[in-house]
């Protein structure tokens, strides 16, 4: 079935740091990718999006590229601040997939920035 | 800006006991769902919801979960009779009323413990 694999945290930068946080992904159809974010005490938020192979998502200074030949949505930021500590998840939906519209999520990334 | 709500933010019960988990979807939405996180690991689906019935289920959405849609403005999901492994934050999710467009948006979570 469909799956998302993220790397393990805690990832831990300095401020202004360059973040990458990997994942990859496994899937029948032709998913749409989701980078959502979970700040302390919150629920997920969707941070970016792509539908399609090629397309970037970006959102503050956030941004991933939807790669099906390396099946891979990899979230960058050129330069972290403190409050961008929260928990990373990638996700995917296959709307084309009979199971289609549940979101698979990977574990989750834990980002701690510090000043 | 419209956001997806949930009550009570944290539910503490014995084992066998009866829990409701309520939500109230963004009012022009019509897809529904439910996720839970248990500490530490993905978060996973559990059931989607439409034109008043069950879209989709997982595998972990046995006989002991059932949703409703009690009336137009709140979505439910009761668990019969709790276990320790239901001890997880569980997560409702709403969708705009496009099939094409799969965004999802989540409330905060409630925080479910069975002792």
């Amino acid at each position: 079935g469909d799956s998302v694999t993220q790397m393990e945290g805690p990832v831990t930068l300095s401020e202004e740091a360059f973040l990458t946080i990997n994942c990859t992904y496994t899937a029948t159809g032709y998913p749409s990718l989701f980078w959502y974010v979970q700040y302390p005490g919150e629920g997920l938020q969707l941070l970016l999006k792509a539908t399609k192979a090629d397309d970037k998502g970006s959102n503050k200074g956030f941004e991933a590229t939807y790669r099906k030949e390396t099946t891979s949505f990899h979230l960058e930021k050129g330069s972290v601040q403190v409050s961008d500590s929260a928990v990373y998840f990638c996700a995917l939906s296959d709307l084309y997939n009979q199971a289609g519209t549940a979101l698979i999520f990977g574990k989750g990334t834990t980002l701690s920035v510090s000043s | 800006e419209p956001e997806v709500t949930q009550t009570p933010s944290h539910q503490v019960t014995q084992m066998g006991q009866e829990v409701i988990l309520r939500c109230v979807p963004i009012s022009n939405h019509l897809y529904f769902y439910w996720y839970r996180q248990i500490l530490g690991q993905k978060v996973e689906f559990l059931v989607s919801f439409y034109n008043n019935e069950i879209s989709e289920k997982s595998e972990i959405f046995d006989d002991q979960f059932s949703v409703e849609r009690p009336d137009g403005s709140n979505f439910t999901l009761k668990i019969r009779s709790t276990k320790l492994e239901d001890s997880a934050m569980y997560f409702c999710a709403s969708r705009p009323p496009d099939p094409l467009y799969n965004e999802q948006f989540f409330g905060p979570g409630t925080r479910l413990t069975v002792l």
